[in-house]
C-alpha cells in the first residue's frame, strides 16, 4: 500500500463547477500537507500548504485536512479552463511524498 | 527573482551510458531535492542536499548519486542507464532542509533507448 493514495481520475467538469480532489494517507508522521498544480511539460507549482486540521482558503481554492481520518481535500470554486492541469497532493515528514496526481479538465 | 533552472531540458541516452543533470536553485536557497516522475510510479524522492551534504535519501539504487557545490548548485548522476530510468527528473529548491515551501524546476526529460 502506498503512503499516499490519490485517485488519478481523469476528472472533467464544466466551467464554473466546483472541483473536488482528495487524498488519503497512512503515515501518522506527516506534519505538512500540500497541493501542487502541474501543467503539461512543466514542474509542479505549490498551490497551498497547511499544517493543522481544518480549512484554509486562498481565493478560489480551499484546502481541508482531517488528521483523525488521514484525509485531505482541495476544492476549486468557479473553475476555469485555465485550471485544467494535474493536481498532486503531497505530505511531508523529512521529504515530500506525493500522490499519483489527478488530471482535471475544465470544459469551456 | 529567477526560478529553479534545470539543464538540459531534454536528453536521449543509450542503455549502459551515464548521465549528469544539473540544477541551479533559487538565489539564497540552500536545499536542493531531486525527484523522479514516471507515469507508473508518480513523483518519487531521490535525495536531498543541504550545505553540500546529503541529508536524506530515497529508495533508489546506488547508480543514482548526487552532489552539491558551495554555490548550492546541484548535480545528479545516473550510471549504467537502464530503460526504466526514462523519466522526468525534477529538482526542488527551498531555503532550508525540511522547508514546506519547495519550488520546482521544469525538469529534465531523460529518455533511455
Amino acid at each position: 500500500q502506498k503512503e499516499v493514495e490519490q485517485d488519478p481520475g481523469p476528472l472533467s467538469v464544466p466551467e464554473g463547477a466546483i472541483v473536488s480532489l482528495n487524498c488519503t494517507y497512512s503515515n501518522s508522521a506527516f506534519q505538512y500537507f500540500m497541493w501542487y498544480r502541474q501543467y503539461s511539460r512543466k514542474g509542479p507549482e505549490l498551490l497551498m500548504y497547511t499544517y493543522s486540521s481544518g480549512n484554509k482558503e486562498d481565493g478560489r481554492f480551499t484546502a481541508q485536512v482531517d488528521k483523525s481520518s488521514k484525509y485531505i481535500s482541495l476544492f476549486i470554486r468557479d473553475s476555469q479552463p485555465s485550471d485544467s492541469a494535474t493536481y498532486l497532493c503531497a505530505m511531508s515528514d523529512y521529504k515530500l511524498s506525493f500522490g499519483a496526481g489527478t488530471t482535471v479538465t475544465v470544459r469551456a | 527573482k529567477a526560478g529553479v533552472t534545470q539543464t538540459p531540458r531534454y536528453l536521449i541516452k543509450t542503455r549502459g551510458q551515464q548521465v549528469t543533470l544539473s540544477c541551479s536553485p533559487i538565489s539564497g536557497h540552500r536545499s536542493v531535492s531531486w525527484y523522479q516522475q514516471t507515469p507508473g510510479q508518480g513523483l518519487q524522492f531521490l535525495f536531498e542536499y543541504f550545505s553540500e551534504t546529503q541529508r536524506n535519501k530515497g529508495n533508489f539504487p546506488g547508480r543514482f548519486s548526487g552532489r552539491q557545490f558551495s554555490n548550492s548548485r546541484s548535480e545528479m548522476n545516473v550510471s549504467t542507464l537502464e530503460l526504466g530510468d526514462s523519466a522526468l527528473y525534477l529538482c526542488a529548491s527551498s531555503f532550508r532542509t525540511g522547508d514546506t515551501e519547495a519550488f520546482f524546476g521544469q525538469g529534465t526529460r531523460l529518455t533511455v533507448v
